[in-house]
């Protein structure tokens, strides 16, 4: 119930185009959707993050579209650019004294932004 | 760069070895999360450390334990390494122990021999 899956493992696009990438998860306690971008060499970088008491969030090109009762989030990545080739990891966590902020993570999907 | 500090960047080691990997947070970060990364694993949640004291707990082997100091830094020791524990290790810092946005390092890369 931990789980979150992710697809696709890997995406090409070609510049300009909207990159789409979706996350599902199981455990209705998540209350916290992280997005990451991990360049080679790097750790990952918080992109954008969401809650699921909104439906979307928008930060300039990048925007999560949430649907709790399907218990499914994405990234849209709009005019994709190859800046952007990289590796993205959705992520979830819970709330809690307990449980301290441990993110679960997907799989990842590794983008390709063609010129 | 991210602020969060991990040394060494690489690390060669042979099987039934021992080593520490250190981290320095981003300053005022109080929590610290230690996460590994591999190829059949993706990135695993290994422990959290908030102000000096444990607070999470993830998939953690017993032949690993880590710790945070008084002044923030941690460090996670790996012992009786087998080859299966190469891998990417990352620390990540943040202000508090809720969710929020964690800032990562740039990551260990251990590989065992």
């Amino acid at each position: 119930q931990q789980q979150v899956k992710q697809s696709p493992q890997s995406l090409i696009v070609q510049k300009g185009g909207i990159s789409i990438i979706n996350c599902a998860y199981e455990n209705t306690a998540f209350d916290y959707f992280p997005w990451y971008q991990q360049f080679p060499g790097k750790g990952p970088a918080l992109l954008i993050a969401i809650r699921p008491d909104v439906s979307e969030k928008k930060e300039g090109r990048f925007t999560i579209s949430f649907n709790k009762s399907a218990k499914q989030f994405s990234l849209h990545i709009m005019d994709s650019q190859p800046g952007d080739s990289a590796t993205y990891f959705c992520a979830a966590s819970r709330s809690g004294e307990t449980s301290g902020s441990r993110l679960t993570f997907g799989e990842g999907t590794q983008l390709t932004v063609n010129p | 760069d991210s602020g969060v500090t991990q040394t060494p960047k690489h690390l060669i080691t042979a099987t039934g070895q021992r080593v520490t990997l250190r981290c320095s947070p981003r300053s005022g970060d109080l929590s610290v999360y230690w996460y590994q990364q591999s190829l059949d694993q993706g990135l695993q949640f290994l422990i959290q450390y908030y102000n000096g004291e444990e607070r999470a707990k993830g998939n953690i082997l017993e032949r690993f334990s880590a710790q945070q100091f008084p002044d923030l830094h941690s460090e996670l020791n790996l012992s009786s390494l087998e080859l299966g524990d190469s891998a990417l290790y990352f620390c990540a810092s943040s202000w508090g122990t809720g969710n929020y946005g964690y800032t990562f390092g740039s990551g260990t890369r251990l590989t065992v021999v």
